[in-house]
């Protein structure tokens, strides 16, 4: 069965500090790797996408990296700040990239 | 920037009833889909449609749910006899040739 799963599931880190945050998939076949942004009552919002020969995106302060062996990927903030609070979902596309796998999100929040 | 519309932004509606959720993917996209999201809970995909039909669907998409894509601008997500357990935010998302997936507003249905 096609699965995503995400660790921890939920992050608290004070501003300026760095975060990573765990993705691991077993969607075969397997097209490419999103991040996505949540804000509480929004839609998601893309930061990354990767195709299994890329293995690192990075889009300002957000730097993901994927591993396509392990199945693995994760999504590095850097100099977290107040509004990086929301919840990180990693997707997963299937077939030619037009099927999706949600993952669970990892609840980040950012404190003063 | 162009952006994916959703209307209403919340619907509240009786046990039983017909409810219609309409959404303005945007234009030149090829891939429209319908996900929902229940309070707490992950993202969920309900049904993918491509070349005015649907491409891909869920087991949460069963009878009493149907997409239609009307005119060359609105797709719409029916849900025929709503229940309680329908009651969730519901996201549109349309994907272009760059295979960036756009995601709408929401509209946070509520059934009593």
């Amino acid at each position: 069965k096609n699965q995503v799963e995400q660790s921890p599931q939920s992050l608290i880190i004070l501003e300026g500090k760095n975060c990573t945050l765990q993705c691991n998939y077993t969607v075969s076949p397997f097209s490419n790797l999103r991040w996505y942004k949540q804000d509480t009552g929004r839609g998601p919002v893309s930061l990354t996408i990767m195709t299994f020969s890329e293995n690192t995106k990075s889009n300002g302060r957000y730097t993901a990296t994927l591993d396509a062996d392990t199945k693995q990927s994760s999504l590095h903030i850097t100099a977290s700040q107040l509004s990086d609070s929301a919840s990180y979902i990693c997707v997963v596309g299937d077939n030619y990239g037009q099927n999706f796998v949600f993952g669970p999100g990892t609840r980040l929040s950012v404190l003063p | 920037e162009p952006e994916v519309t959703q209307t209403p932004s919340h619907q509240v509606t009786q046990m039983g009833q017909e409810v219609i959720l309409r959404c303005v993917p945007i234009s030149n996209h090829l891939y429209f889909y319908w996900y929902r999201q229940i309070l707490g809970q992950k993202v969920e995909f309900l049904v993918s449609f491509y070349n005015n039909e649907i491409s891909e669907k869920s087991e949460i998409f069963d009878d009493q749910f149907s997409v239609e894509r009307p005119d060359g601008s609105n797709f719409t997500l029916k849900i025929r006899s709503t229940k309680l357990e329908d009651s969730a935010m519901y996201f549109c998302a349309s994907i272009g040739r760059e295979y960036e997936q756009y995601f709408g507003p929401g509209t946070r249905l509520t059934v009593t």
